[in-house]
C-alpha cells in the first residue's frame, strides 16, 4: 500500500522559512517523479512543484519559482520543499503526491500558517 | 498559462440521478486531463486520468469524456458517498492548473 506522509508544517512569520518532509513507502520510491500541491483553506488547488525520479530536474509555478526549493532523497525514500521568504498568501495544505504521469496517490496533507 | 474553467460551481442532485461537470482548457490540452474527487477534511482521490480513464478501483459509475478544450465527468446513479468536491487537473504543460472545482451536494 502506497504511504505518503507529511511533515514539518506550522505557524511561521512572513518572510521566514520552513521546510517540509514527505515519506514514503509502498513502493519503490526511485522509480516516479513526485509533486507537491497546496490547497488554500476552503479553496482550489494549486500545483507548487515537481521533481523527477532522480531528482535531476525539478519544476515550478511561477508564483513559487526562486523562493521554494523541491528535492528528495532516494536513499531515504523522502521528498522536501524547502519555503523560503514565505507570505501570507502561502498560507495552505500542502500535499505530497505520486505522480504516475499525474498526481496518483497523495498524503494526508500538513498545515502551513504564514502570519505574524 | 492553460486557464482552466470548471462549471457548474455547485450542483444539488437526487440520489440515483445522473450528473455531469463540465472543464473548459483555454487551449487544446489533448486529453491530458484528470478528474479527482475530494471530500471534506480529506485528500483529493484519483477518478479518471487521460480524460476517460478510469483509476483502479473506481466504481464504474464515473466516466470521462472530451477532446480538445471540452471534458466532462459524469456520474451516473448517484450515491449518498458521491457528495464530495470535484476537480479537473489538465497535465499538458507547466504550469498544471486546476479547475476551480464543483460542489456535489445530494438532496
Amino acid at each position: 500500500e502506497v504511504q505518503l506522509v507529511e511533515s514539518g508544517g506550522g505557524l511561521v512569520q512572513p518572510g521566514r522559512s520552513l521546510k517540509l518532509s514527505c515519506v514514503a513507502s509502498g513502493f519503490t520510491f526511485n522509480n516516479y517523479w513526485m509533486t507537491w500541491i497546496r490547497q488554500a483553506p476552503g479553496k482550489g488547488l494549486e500545483w507548487v512543484a515537481s521533481i523527477t525520479n532522480t531528482g535531476g530536474s525539478t519544476y515550478y509555478p511561477d508564483s513559487v519559482k526562486g523562493r521554494f526549493t523541491i528535492s528528495r532523497d532516494n536513499a531515504k525514500s523522502t521528498l522536501y520543499l524547502q519555503m523560503n521568504s514565505l507570505r501570507s498568501e502561502d498560507t495552505a495544505t500542502y500535499y505530497c503526491t505520486r505522480d504516475g504521469g499525474i498526481p496518483t496517490d497523495w498524503g494526508q496533507g500538513v498545515m502551513v500558517t504564514v502570519s505574524s | 498559462d492553460i486557464q482552466m474553467t470548471q462549471s457548474p460551481a455547485s450542483l444539488s442532485a437526487s440520489l440515483g440521478e445522473t450528473v455531469s461537470i463540465e472543464c473548459l482548457a483555454s487551449e487544446d490540452i489533448y486529453n491530458n486531463l484528470a478528474w479527482y474527487q475530494q471530500k471534506p477534511g480529506k485528500s483529493p482521490q484519483l477518478l479518471i486520468y487521460y480524460a476517460s480513464s478510469l483509476q483502479d478501483g473506481v466504481p464504474s459509475r464515473f466516466s470521462g469524456s472530451g477532446s480538445g478544450t471540452q471534458y466532462s465527468l459524469k456520474i451516473n446513479s448517484l450515491e449518498s458517498e458521491d457528495a464530495a468536491t470535484y476537480f479537473c487537473l489538465q497535465d499538458s504543460e507547466y504550469p498544471w492548473t486546476f479547475g476551480g472545482g464543483t460542489k456535489l451536494e445530494l438532496k
